[in-house]
């Protein structure tokens, strides 16, 4: 069972252009984190959504949810290369100690 | 604040040894720590959570006879691979949380180590 569901895995897009990365799960969770990683490292905290209608934003990012629709976005805006990376998102609240479910990652490449 | 550090970053081992990780939390009291497991351009997968004193709470098909987890402090955690085998090179990477699970939404995710074993 698919708790977390990203989309698209794989995003190619142009400096300066927008686009929104859509996290759709399927637990009752009203938690919803935002990661980034670079390739070889770690996981990089971007957002923690805690409830229904919870904004964020960061930078040229910007991260939502929506509990009652199960969905969670991250938008970019004005991309710019250094945010080339994968982002994940996760949440928390079906397993046993409040662990993360991961969806698969998205692959991000910014392209001049 | 709400360092996690992972020693060592990187270990190549041989077919059948035992390699041990460890995870710390530097200036934080972590009750509840996590280990998940990411192979190459894949998603990062729970592999078991423990909770200091405890034993470790497993994920289904995670053996925990060959992936020993130890809590012993407030501050450090260990994994242990045991008679390590070429499909269990990943990359290791714990978490930490503050207090107590449920009481805090933040977790703080260690470096990672990466396991090559030949």
């Amino acid at each position: 069972e698919l708790k977390v569901e990203q989309n698209p895995l794989f995003l190619s897009m142009q400096e300066g252009k927008n686009y929104t990365i859509y996290c759709n799960y399927s637990t009752t969770s009203d938690r919803l984190y935002w990661y980034r990683q670079d390739p070889g490292k770690s996981l990089e905290s971007l957002f923690v959504l805690l409830s229904n209608g919870a904004v964020k934003q960061e930078g040229r990012l910007m991260a939502s949810l929506d509990t009652k629709a199960r969905l969670s976005t991250l938008h970019i805006t004005a991309a710019v290369h250094d945010l080339s990376a994968t982002y994940f998102c996760a949440e928390s609240g079906s397993n046993s100690g409040y662990a993360l479910n991961f969806g698969k990652g998205t692959s991000l490449l910014v392209t001049p | 604040g709400a360092v996690v550090s992972q020693h060592p970053s990187r270990v190549i081992c041989k077919s059948g040894t035992s390699v041990k990780i460890e995870c710390r939390s530097l200036d934080f009291q972590a009750t509840t720590m996590f280990w998940y497991r990411q192979f190459p351009k894949q998603s990062l997968m729970l592999m078991a959570t423990s909770n200091e004193g405890s034993k470790a709470t497993y994920e289904q098909g995670v053996e925990k006879d060959k992936f020993l987890i130890n809590h012993a402090s407030l501050t450090l955690s260990t994994l242990t691979v045991t008679s390590a085998h070429p499909e269990d090179s990943s990359f290791y990477i714990c978490s930490a949380s503050r207090g107590l699970a449920g009481l805090s939404y933040e977790q703080y995710f260690g470096p990672g180590t990466r396991l090559t074993v030949t």
